[in-house]
């Protein structure tokens, strides 16, 4: 069965820094991949998402993702983060045909202090 | 463009009763989801109407859950009658075409507490 771990449950980053939130999944092919962010009161927003071609894929708000078919990973930096940032942000998965059965991470909430 | 709406934005009911969540898609999206996240899991899929059809409902938990999409606009979900475990947030998403390669648009979650 498919799974996506996201082994961070809060990550705690300085306004500035750099930010790496990690994203592995299992599946039985290669799926199509996205990450996800939820700030409070607001739906989730998809931040990028990974189909085919370019391993490093840009996303909005300055993030960027990087798919390692080696490692099943698909884990989500930002080089300088910023108050605005601090968020609960999903990985999820979903099939390459059919339709949108999306699986998701647990969820990484990201505090940004100052 | 109006996003995905969900009402309401939180519900406390007491078990054994019945509570049902609405979701009002984007306008033209054909597609519409539920999914539900339990405090400390991971967002599951629930079900996955197109249009008025019920096009995936594998995620749903058991037939206390009743999802319906009558005239393919709004859709609602029923549970009757609640249980302590069908506490958490229930996410609406819709999408114009089906196929993950079309995003989806997620409401911002009705919370529903059952006591």
């Amino acid at each position: 069965a498919q799974s996506v771990t996201q082994p961070d449950i809060h990550i705690t980053v300085s306004e500035g820094a750099s930010l790496e939130l990690r994203c592995n999944y299992s599946y039985g092919a290669t799926p199509y991949l996205f990450w996800y962010v939820q700030s409070p009161g607001q739906g989730l927003q998809l931040l990028l998402k990974y189909f085919s071609g370019d391993t490093l894929v840009q996303g909005i708000k300055g993030f960027e993702a990087e798919f390692k078919r080696s490692q099943s990973s698909f884990n989500l930096r930002k080089p300088s983060v910023h108050w605005s940032d601090a968020a609960e942000y999903f990985c999820a998965v979903g099939p390459q045909s059919g339709y949108s059965t999306l699986t998701f991470g647990k969820g990484t909430m990201l505090l940004v202090s100052p | 463009e109006a996003g995905v709406t969900q009402f309401p934005s939180h519900s406390v009911i007491e078990k054994g009763q019945t509570v049902t969540l609405r979701c009002d898609p984007i306008s033209g999206h054909d597609n519409l989801y539920w999914y539900r996240r339990v405090m400390g899991k991971e967002i599951k899929f629930l079900l996955h109407f197109v249009k008025e059809s019920k096009q995936d409902e594998s995620g749903m938990p058991n037939n206390r859950f009743l999802a319906e999409r009558t005239g393919g606009t709004y859709s609602t979900l029923k549970v009757q009658p609640a249980e302590l475990e069908d506490s958490g947030v229930y996410f609406c998403a819709s999408s114009r075409l089906a196929g993950v390669r079309n995003e989806q648009f997620f409401g911002p979650g009705t919370r529903l507490t059952v006591l």
